[in-house]
């Protein structure tokens, strides 16, 4: 069974500070995704990386898909409150199968 | 107007009932998802449907039924419901090449 392990499960960090949240897998993924999803709401997409070492930036977000395709990292510069969330990768092993990551929940304290 | 709409957003009911959950989407998108997500948070794929076909059906009790009746719509009907099954039910369209537009959630309540 494909597994997507993130760390950290929870991380809790002051405003302004910065962040590294971690998606590894032993499985080769052809794409692999973030989402972010706030309480009460669905996942919303915020990225698709699909090339391997791929570096894809979204304002103070950065997304790293590994030279393998079986990890990836989403780094946060000057952390704010409105980032706090539950942050999922996902990973497709083929076209219409994606599987979620276990998730890590981000809190910025203002 | 929203992409990704389904109903109800919560659904408290009483073991052994039967109920469903509806989805539909307006995006054009040709595949569309049932995914539970528990306690944890941990998203599980349950269905995905292709063009109105089923295309991928993991390990789910078969008293969860999907139905298509239009690529647009995907609907969750769930028989004699257990304890075990209340959880946060998320509906969504689209896929690889697109991402995953996801609904807003059923928070499903079994007493």
């Amino acid at each position: 069974t494909q597994l997507l392990e993130q760390s950290p499960q929870f991380l809790s960090i002051q405003e302004g500070e910065n962040l590294t949240v971690y998606c590894n897998s032993s499985s080769v993924f052809s794409s692999l995704q973030w989402y972010r999803q706030e309480p009460g709401e669905g996942p919303v997409l915020l990225v698709t990386v699909v090339t391997g070492g791929e570096v894809k930036k979204l304002k103070r977000l950065t997304f790293q898909f590994g030279d393998a395709r079986k990890d990836s990292s989403l780094h946060i510069t000057a952390a704010q409150p409105g980032d706090t969330g539950l942050y999922l990768c996902a990973g497709g092993p083929g076209t219409y199968k994606y599987i979620f990551g276990t998730g890590t929940r981000l809190k910025v304290l203002a | 107007d929203t992409a990704v709409s389904q109903t109800p957003k919560y659904l408290v009911t009483q073991m052994g009932n039967d109920k469903s959950i509806k989805c539909e989407q307006n995006l054009g998108h040709d595949t569309m998802y049932w995914y539970k997500q528990d306690s944890k948070k941990f998203l599980k794929i349950m269905f995905s449907y292709n063009n109105k076909e089923l295309i991928i059906n993991e390990t789910v009790p078969n008293r969860f039924s999907p139905k298509s009746p239009d690529k647009a719509h995907l609907n969750l009907h769930i028989n004699s419901l257990e304890l075990g099954d209340s959880a946060v039910y998320f509906c969504a369209s689209g896929g690889r090449n697109y991402g995953y537009t996801f609904g807003s959630g059923t928070r499903l309540t079994v007493v």
